[in-house]
Order: C-alpha cells, then structure tokens, then sequence
C-alpha cells in the first residue's frame, strides 16, 4: 500500500530537548516536504526536497533541521525545541515536482513541547 | 509573493443545502497549479483536485464541482446537497511552475453540516 509514514504521532517532550520526527514514503517519490498546521493558519511548509541531497527552505524553516540522504526518508529534527514548536507535523511526497503530480500526506504528527 | 486566501473562516449549513467554499490566489506567474484538500475531524488531509493555470474548464465530480476564473484569480468549489460526512476543514493551495518546490495554503474553511 502506498503510503506516507510519520513517527511519533503523538509526542509530549520538553523544552530544549532534542528530537527528530520521522518520515518514510514507500512510492519511490523525489520530493518531499514537511508543514506544520496551527489552528487559523493552514499549513505552512517548512522545509522541502527535490531529491536526494538536495533540501531547501520553505516559510517557515527557523528551528528545524531536515536532510535527505535516502530517497524514502526526510526526518524533521528539532534541535532545541520550545513552546512555540507546539503544532501538528504534516509530511507530504510527491513523485516529481508537485505541480504536475498529487501530493500524498502523511497521517500528521502532534508535537507537544512544554 | 503568492498568497491563497480563503476569507470565510467557518461556514454552518443544514444537510442538503448547497455551499461554495471560496479561494482567491495571488500571483504575478502565468503557469501554477492549484490545489483542494480536505482535513476530517481524524485529522488526515485528503486530496480532491489538481488545476492547472491553462484549463480554466470546470469539473464536476459527483457532488464536488470547482469553478476556476483567472479573471478573477479564483477557484471555489461547491458541494451540491451537503451532507453530515461533508464536515472538516477544507484547504486551497497554490505552487507555482517556477518554484515547483513551495507550496502555499490558504487558513482554511472549516465546514460544519448539520442534520
């Protein structure tokens, strides 16, 4: 089943302790991109991949680190987390550059930080 | 910049009515797509459809109809016959040819059917 997969999708942590949010796609897809949804602003990405090795900002980057060393994961990882990192984690793939292609989703993450 | 705006934050309607979701976008580029998704109360965002700048046709799927106007930078879409299951947030995004990368989301509309 194609699929896009997050882990954790629950997770209370606290601040300043590190932690990765992982995501695997299992469609063989070139790119890839996290967002972060909070409540009345929709979903804002945060950082995205073309391909393998190659990431880039989206608009909302500040406090997260991503890399792609493997065409099937994109980790998100939050250095030092703080409050304001409180939101849920949306990781998408798409075959090639998403225009001409669907975007599939991943289930979403609920990050927690206190 | 490219911007999506979807102006009605929440929208009540009593099963069987109809209802248009509006989405008007912002962008200086000739070639983009446009997209609609639906967030359920589960959480999980579902795709409903792809638009290109260059088919301004619209498109009926069941009860789901899209009417996309460049004269009016807009692309709502409209639920015939609302159903309860038709509650959830529904979201309007725009990516642009050139920067096939970014991806940009409108707030959303959060639609609640009644019975």
């Amino acid at each position: 089943e194609a699929q896009v997969t997050q882990n954790p999708r629950y997770l209370i942590t606290v601040t300043g302790k590190k932690l990765t949010v992982t995501c695997s796609q299992n469609m063989n897809h070139e790119y890839m991109s996290w967002y972060r949804q909070d409540p009345g602003l929709g979903l804002r990405q945060i950082y995205y991949s073309m391909n393998v090795e190659v990431t880039d900002k989206g608009d909302v980057p500040e406090g997260y680190k991503v890399s792609r060393k493997e065409k099937r994961n994109f980790p998100l990882i939050l250095e030092s987390p703080s409050p304001n990192q409180t939101s849920l984690y949306f990781c998408a793939s798409s075959l090639q550059r998403p225009p001409g292609n669907t975007i599939y989703f991943g289930e979403g993450s609920w990050l927690t930080v206190v | 910049a490219q911007k999506v705006t979807q102006a009605q934050t929440e929208i009540s309607v009593v099963e069987k009515e109809d209802v248009t979701l509006d989405c008007v976008y912002e962008t200086r580029d000739t070639t983009y797509y446009l997209f609609w998704y639906k967030q359920p109360p589960s959480g999980e965002l579902v795709f409903l459809i792809r638009r290109n700048s260059f088919d301004e046709q619209n498109e009926i799927s069941g009860r789901y109809s899209w009417n996309f106007q460049k004269s009016t930078s807009s692309f709502n879409f409209t639920i015939t016959a609302s159903q309860v299951v038709d509650s959830a947030v529904y979201f309007c995004a725009l990516i642009l040819n050139t920067n096939a990368g970014k991806s940009t989301f409108g707030d959303g509309t959060t639609l609640t059917v009644k019975p």
